[in-house]
């Protein structure tokens, strides 16, 4: 069965140090895969998708950058953390060209000081 | 611009109720609609809805989509301490796009 990890759980950085969140999946082969932010009380703004190594389409410009380095990798960087970025980031991973659920990671708690 | 909304945003109720939460959407390119639960960590995945009419069930949940009112609703009948969560609508809107409402944040006191 295919599981997905996200690591760190949780992460608590100054503003302007960068940032390197990584996501993997297992048991499953060319996922497409997704980077979500949650604010507090809200929803899940989608920030980056990747139907494949290398290929990185961006929803919402910003501050971040996401890398797709081998087919079951995907990492969300960022060079100088703002304030702003604070939140709850999570990972998700889905299969086919559409019409099938995206199955999300445990998140990480990203705090900016 | 692509929008979900969902309501009510918070609901409190006891144990054994029946609740029913609801979902409407504005979107150019609709084609499906999914919700999750989310109670601390990672949303989990509830239903896929595609076409209009048909009644997802599963267990004490159930959901349906009406494609002419650009809305769905997700009930539980027989609430339990369980179920409380933040329950997510989403819209497919293209081949990898998700448009998320503000969720439901549903409390069952016991």
């Amino acid at each position: 069965s295919q599981t997905i990890h996200q690591w760190p759980a949780t992460l608590v950085q100054p503003v302007g140090s960068p940032l390197s969140l990584e996501c993997t999946v297992e048991g499953t082969s060319n996922p497409n895969l997704y980077w979500y932010r949650q604010a507090a009380g809200r929803g899940l703004q989608l920030l980056f998708y990747s139907v494949g190594i290398g290929q990185i389409s961006s929803e919402v410009p910003q501050n971040l950058s996401a890398s797709r380095p081998q087919d079951r990798q995907f990492i969300l960087s960022s060079k100088k953390l703002l304030l702003s970025d604070s939140g709850f980031y999570l990972c998700a991973w889905s299969v086919g060209p559409g019409n099938q659920p995206q199955h999300f990671g445990d998140g990480t708690r990203l705090s900016i000081l | 611009e692509d929008k979900v909304v969902q309501s009510p945003l918070s609901l409190v109720v006891h144990e054994g109720d029946t609740v029913t939460l609801n979902c409407s959407y504005e979107v150019t390119n609709f084609r499906s609609l999914l919700w999750y639960k989310q109670e601390k960590k990672a949303p989990t995945f509830l239903f896929m809805l595609t076409s209009s009419g048909i009644e997802k069930k599963s267990g004490r949940l159930s959901s349906i989509l009406d494609k002419k009112e650009l809305s769905s609703i997700l009930n539980i009948t027989a609430t339990q301490t369980g179920d409380s969560a933040i329950y997510l609508c989403a819209v497919e809107v293209g081949a990898q796009k998700l448009v998320f409402g503000q969720g439901t944040r549903l409390t069952i006191n016991p």
